[in-house]
């Protein structure tokens, strides 16, 4: 079965700061990748996805994540984080053939104004 | 945009009784949703996914009969918490995919909040 695991479970930073959250995956065949927000109170919200083509995929509100397929990995990143990032943050996986996401545990950041 | 409504939004329910709440598609006709579970500082464990017109398929280690899932149109999926007690307050999410083209996509109601008392 797949599993999708992140690395950090809680990361406070500062404004302007930079962000970096690792995400892995086992699954070996070809896979779809995501990452979902979850603001405080608020329900889960697409950041970026990555199917297919250039490895490095931009999203909205700065955010990008970069798909390197030999280290099974898809880590998110933001230059310069406000305070408003803070929030839970879910790396989820799922087979290209299938329907299923499978999410990572979630980290949750803080940004201290 | 695609939109998920989920409601209720938060419900407080004696031990012993049922709690039915609804997913719902309301711009786009969803064949699968996907039923989560959600504990404190936890991450989303899939509960089910719900088929359109026919039953439900459960993930290991959730019972079927505590959780029922009505899957009756395109656009709209039931869980039932049966006979609810104080371990099955947590927070349910719903999630509904659809095509747009080669791609799935996933949208994510707002959530149900379940206390049992």
């Amino acid at each position: 079965a797949q599993s999708v695991s992140q690395h950090n479970h809680h990361v406070i930073l500062s404004e302007a700061a930079s962000l970096e959250l690792g995400c892995n995956y086992s699954y070996g065949g070809t896979v779809n990748l995501f990452w979902y927000v979850q603001y405080p109170g608020q329900h889960l919200q697409l950041l970026l996805k990555y199917f297919s083509g250039d490895p490095l995929v931009k999203g909205i509100k700065g955010f990008e994540a970069e798909f390197i397929k030999s280290k099974f990995s898809f880590n998110l990143r933001k230059p310069s984080v406000q305070w408003s990032d803070t929030a839970e943050y879910f790396c989820a996986v799922n087979k290209a053939a299938g329907n299923k996401l499978t999410f990572g545990g979630g980290t949750r950041v803080l940004v201290k104004p | 945009g695609a939109v998920v409504s989920q409601h209720p939004s938060w419900v407080i329910c004696k031990s012993g009784t049922s709690v039915k709440i609804e997913c719902r598609s309301l711009d786009f006709q969803a064949t699968t949703m996907f039923w989560y579970r959600q504990f404190p500082k936890q991450s989303l464990m899939l509960m089910a996914t719900s088929n359109e017109g026919s039953k439900a398929t459960y993930e290991q280690g959730v019972e079927k009969d505590k959780f029922l899932i009505n899957h009756a149109s395109l656009t709209l999926s039931t869980l039932t918490v049966t006979s609810a007690h104080p371990e099955d307050s947590s927070f349910y999410i719903c999630s509904a995919t659809r095509y747009q083209g080669a791609h799935r996509r996933y949208t994510f109601g707002s959530g149900t909040r379940l206390t049992v008392v």
